[in-house]
């Protein structure tokens, strides 16, 4: 079965520019999360969204950076004026609710801020 | 502030022996830990987990070991293969976050053969 999926997988842009990404979870899975991973550090949780609940915004680093989900499907990331301190690689991961916690992640796309 | 910790950033084992990853945490909300295995290029991948009311979890040659008074788990596989090379993440769960999981840094394990 499909995995999730991330789009794209490399990203370059320039200083200033507003980027977007994109997540198509594992179809079934309720929770979708954000994480990033700057080099040599560990996930940083950004954002989780859970069925039709308000979303837990609680890991975004500044107002620069937003999310949404359409239902249960694809979410998307959005950075605006991107900063070379946003070049990090950007996971997504999704999961089952109701007592399962293993998180099944994409394979990232790695965001270049020049 | 980490709360969850993972102080060896790098550990090199010889094929077949044992490798042991370690982990510490500091909030003791949390109820439920899981480890992560990433390769390069590639999101983690998960691996095993334990329950905050278990001490120890066997899958094959994964064993996770939880001592909550310590605030200390470890992962064990025996025996390591070199396919086993890859960055180890320990994440743990709050009893009131929902799903959310939060990550150590990870540990870079090489088997070497």
């Amino acid at each position: 079965g499909a995995g999730v999926s991330q789009s794209p997988s490399n990203k370059v842009t320039e200083k200033g520019k507003d980027v977007e990404l994109r997540c198509d979870p594992i179809s079934g899975h309720t929770a979708l999360y954000w994480y990033r991973q700057r080099l040599g550090q560990g996930l940083e949780f950004l954002i989780y969204f859970q069925g039709n609940s308000a979303p837990d915004k609680s890991g975004l680093p500044s107002d620069r950076f937003s999310a949404e989900r359409t239902g249960e499907s694809v979410s998307t990331l959005t950075i605006q004026r991107t900063q070379q301190e946003d070049s990090a690689v950007y996971l997504c991961a999704s999961s089952f609710t109701g007592g399962w916690y293993e998180q099944y992640f994409g394979p990232g796309t790695r965001l270049t801020v020049t | 502030d980490q709360q969850v910790k993972q102080n060896s950033p790098s550990l090199s084992v010889q094929e077949g022996r044992i490798s042991i990853l370690n982990c510490d945490y500091t909030n003791s909300m949390f109820d439920y830990f899981l480890w992560y295995k990433k390769y390069p290029a590639e999101g983690p991948t998960f691996l095993i987990s334990i329950s905050s009311i278990k001490d120890k979890n066997e899958d094959g040659r994964f064993t996770v070991f939880l001592n909550k008074s310590a605030k200390h788990l470890s992962l064990h596989i025996v025996p390591s293969q070199p396919g086993d090379s890859a960055v180890y993440f320990c994440a743990a769960k709050e009893e009131t976050s929902g799903s959310r999981l939060t990550f150590g840094e990870g540990t870079q394990l090489t088997v070497n053969p």
